[in-house]
């Protein structure tokens, strides 16, 4: 079964709208972080935003915030006011194994965005 | 946030030959580094995790014998790719966690793209 399922291999947002990119996990580890990462044409996996499996609250770093519904399984990322340098692949991850110590990150296929002027 | 640094971005070489990439992580230590393996348009496999001091543990499928990593100390390590051949094309990307920062999130190097001829 995969553990991290990214539903849309490509989206659209017009410039200055809002996206929402799918993500959905599956893991037995009660502790487990999930992550955003963009990938631009150059190949560099960028940090977008961290959201831990105990945290109350979604997690915001600027224009990204992640839509964190821990009972479905889902940590969406939103990204508002899109730019056209948002234009990249985006990977949903998941760092399982705290209790083994393993720390594995796992990634999903990727969604790619176009952000239209 | 952290920076870690991967060394070469691009190399060419020939079939038979051996090729070293070096991943340092340049302002932090790191107990723990991972290797992944990117084909075009496809997410991130990770290969191997590489902990300092001892044996990388593989991911299954992956030959230890093709890629050997060797973790010497707390800021580098390195993959090489044995006896290359076309079908070892591919951009490898590592990453590592900074433990400063409890482990949380996971830095990526720029990448290497390596082309077998």
């Amino acid at each position: 079964a995969q553990k991290i399922t990214q539903t849309q291999p490509g989206m659209f947002v017009q410039e200055k709208e809002a996206v929402t990119l799918d993500c959905t996990y599956d893991t037995s580890d009660p502790s487990y972080g999930l992550f955003w990462y963009k990938q631009p044409s150059s190949g560099e996996m960028i940090f977008l935003i961290y959201q831990g499996s105990y945290d109350q609250q979604n997690a915001t770093e600027g224009r990204y915030s992640l839509n964190f519904q821990k009972a479905r399984k889902s940590a969406n990322l939103v990204i508002s006011a899109s730019q056209l340098g948002d234009s990249a692949m985006y990977f949903c991850a998941m760092r399982e194994g705290r209790a083994s110590g393993t720390y594995k990150y796992i990634f999903g296929t990727g969604t790619r965005l176009k952000v239209l002027a | 946030g952290a920076v870690v640094s991967q060394h070469p971005s691009r190399v060419i070489c020939k079939s038979g030959t051996s090729v070293k990439i070096e991943c340092r992580s340049l302002d932090f230590q790191a107990t723990t580094m991972f290797w992944y393996r990117q084909f075009p348009k496809q997410s991130l496999m990770l290969m191997a995790t590489s902990n300092e001091g001892s044996k990388a543990t593989y991911e299954q499928g992956v030959e230890k014998d093709k890629f050997l990593i060797n973790h010497a100390s707390l800021t580098l390590s390195t993959l090489t790719v044995t006896s290359a051949h076309p079908e070892d094309s591919s951009f490898y990307i590592c990453s590592a966690r900074d433990l400063g920062q409890g482990g949380t999130e996971a830095f990526f190097g720029q990448g290497t793209r390596l082309t077998v001829v």
